[in-house]
C-alpha cells in the first residue's frame, strides 16, 4: 500500500462547478500538508500548504485537514477552465531531515467552458 | 526573472551511454533537489543537497550520481542508463530545508533509455 493515495482521474467538471480532490494516506506521523498544481510540460507549483487540522482558505481554494481521519482535501470554487491541471498533494513529516516529500499521484482535472 | 532551468527538456538515448541532466537556479537557494515523476506513483525524491559539497540520497537514488560545487547548479549524472529509469525528470530548489520553504521545480527534462 503507498503512504499517499490519491485518485487519478480524470475528473471531468463543467465551468463553475464546485471541485472536491482528495488523498489519504497512512502515515500518522505527517503533520505538513501542500497542494502543488502540475500544468501540462510544466512542473509543480505549490498552491497551498497547512500544518494543522481544519480548514485554510485562499481565494477560491480551500485546503482541508482531517488527521484523525488521514485525509486531506482541496476544494476548488467556482472552477475555471484554467484551473485544469494535475493536482498533487504531498506531505511531510516533523522531524524532516531534506525537506523529504511524500507525493500523491497526482488527479487530472478538467474543467469544461 | 526567479527560475529553475533545466536542460535538456527532452532526452533519447541508450542503455549504458552516460548521461548528465542540468539544474541551474537564479535564486540563491541553498537546497536543491532532484525527483523523478512516473505515472501512479507521483514524485520520488532522488537527490537532495542542503547547500554546497553536501548532498545526500532521497527515495529513490540507485543509479543516480549528483553533485554540488557550486550553489546555483545541481547536475543530475546517470552512469549507465538503463530503460527503468525512463521518466520525467524535475530539479527542485528552495530558500532553506523545510517544509515551509517553498519548492520551485523546472520544467522537466523528458528521458526516455532504449
Amino acid at each position: 500500500q503507498k503512504e499517499v493515495e490519491q485518485d487519478p482521474g480524470p475528473l471531468s467538471v463543467p465551468e463553475g462547478a464546485i471541485v472536491s480532490l482528495n488523498c489519504t494516506y497512512s502515515n500518522s506521523a505527517f503533520q505538513y500538508f501542500m497542494w502543488y498544481r502540475q500544468y501540462s510540460r510544466k512542473g509543480p507549483e505549490l498552491l497551498m500548504y497547512t500544518y494543522s487540522s481544519g480548514n485554510k482558505e485562499d481565494g477560491r481554494f480551500t485546503a482541508q485537514v482531517d488527521k484523525s481521519s488521514k485525509y486531506i482535501s482541496l476544494f476548488i470554487r467556482d472552477s475555471q477552465p484554467s484551473d485544469s491541471a494535475t493536482y498533487l498533494c504531498a506531505m511531510s513529516e516533523l522531524n524532516n531531515a531534506g525537506n523529504m516529500l511524500t507525493f500523491g499521484g497526482g488527479t487530472r482535472l478538467m474543467v469544461k467552458p | 526573472e526567479a527560475q529553475v532551468t533545466q536542460n535538456p527538456r527532452y532526452l533519447i538515448t541508450v542503455t549504458g551511454k552516460k548521461l548528465t541532466v542540468t539544474c541551474s537556479q537564479n535564486m540563491n537557494h541553498e537546497y536543491m533537489s532532484w525527483y523523478r515523476q512516473d505515472p501512479g506513483l507521483g514524485l520520488r525524491q532522488i537527490y537532495y543537497s542542503m547547500n554546497v559539497e553536501v548532498t545526500d540520497k532521497g527515495d529513490v537514488p540507485e543509479g543516480y550520481k549528483v553533485s554540488r560545487k557550486e550553489k546555483r547548479n545541481f547536475p543530475l549524472i546517470l552512469e549507465s542508463p538503463s530503460p527503468n529509469q525512463t521518466s520525467l525528470y524535475f530539479c527542485a530548489s528552495s530558500l532553506l530545508q523545510g517544509w515551509n520553504s517553498p519548492l520551485h521545480f523546472g520544467n522537466g527534462t523528458r528521458l526516455t533509455v532504449t
